[in-house]
């Protein structure tokens, strides 16, 4: 198995754009989850998906930032418009129902300028 | 709520020696515990967990670590540490006893082995 694939590894853009952020769980896993991770605030938890249907989204930081699961195989994180601040590494991680282990990809690095 | 604590924002060890890393959790019902290991600009990488069973368990990269349910504590131990352990490492608990598969982290410990 390739593992969780997020896509892109490393992004750079300008204040005020759209930033769009992939996932590929690992395949037949229930549940897909979004992290950031700062130094200073550590790792968040953003948002996680059961079944493709949004469980908790209490870590979204605001409305700029919005999740999507269309799929058992495809997961989007959205941040629109990006902010200087929104810079950091988001990772997606997924797992088994009731198998407790997540297991994480290896992250996009975000750079808003 | 559930939570974890990890006391120490960095361990030194020289290699060799036996290395600990710290963490302390609250929970209510029975733990499920968890270390996770992240290599510099790497996704975090599963090392062991506890669930139920001996309190001593054993992961990759001859790693263990001990379940102390008085001292609520799950602390990352290696008899020999290796320059190739230094990384960050964090100490998670799932936050519903039977439920979804949330995990709260704790705040990380940097490990820095020295040769």
């Amino acid at each position: 198995d390739a593992g969780v694939i997020q896509s892109p590894r490393h992004e750079v853009t300008e204040m005020g754009q759209e930033v769009t952020l992939r996932c590929k769980p690992i395949s037949g896993h229930d549940y897909l989850f979004w992290y950031r991770q700062t130094m200073m605030r550590g790792l968040e938890l953003l948002i996680y998906f059961n079944n493709n249907v949004p469980i908790d989204d209490s870590g979204m930081p605001e409305d700029r930032f919005s999740a999507k699961m269309p799929n058992a195989s495809f997961s989007t994180l959205k941040i629109q418009p990006s902010e200087p601040r929104d810079s950091a590494v988001y990772f997606c991680a997924s797992s088994f129902l009731r198998g407790e282990t997540q297991y994480f990809g290896p992250g996009t690095r975000l750079l808003v300028l | 709520a559930q939570s974890v604590a990890q006391p120490e924002d960095q361990v030194n060890v020289a290699e060799g020696n036996p290395l600990t890393v710290k963490c302390t959790y609250s929970v209510s019902g029975n733990p499920y515990l968890f270390w996770y290991v992240q290599y510099p600009n790497r996704g975090l990488q599963f090392l062991l967990k506890y669930i139920t069973g001996d309190n001593l368990v054993k992961g990759s990269y001859g790693f263990e670590a001990e379940f102390n349910k008085s001292q609520t504590s799950f602390h990352l131990k290696k008899p020999s540490a290796l320059v190739s352990d230094s990384a960050l490492y964090f100490c998670a608990v799932r936050d519903t006893p039977g439920g979804y598969n949330k995990l709260i982290f704790g705040a990380g410990t940097r490990l820095a082995v020295h040769p």
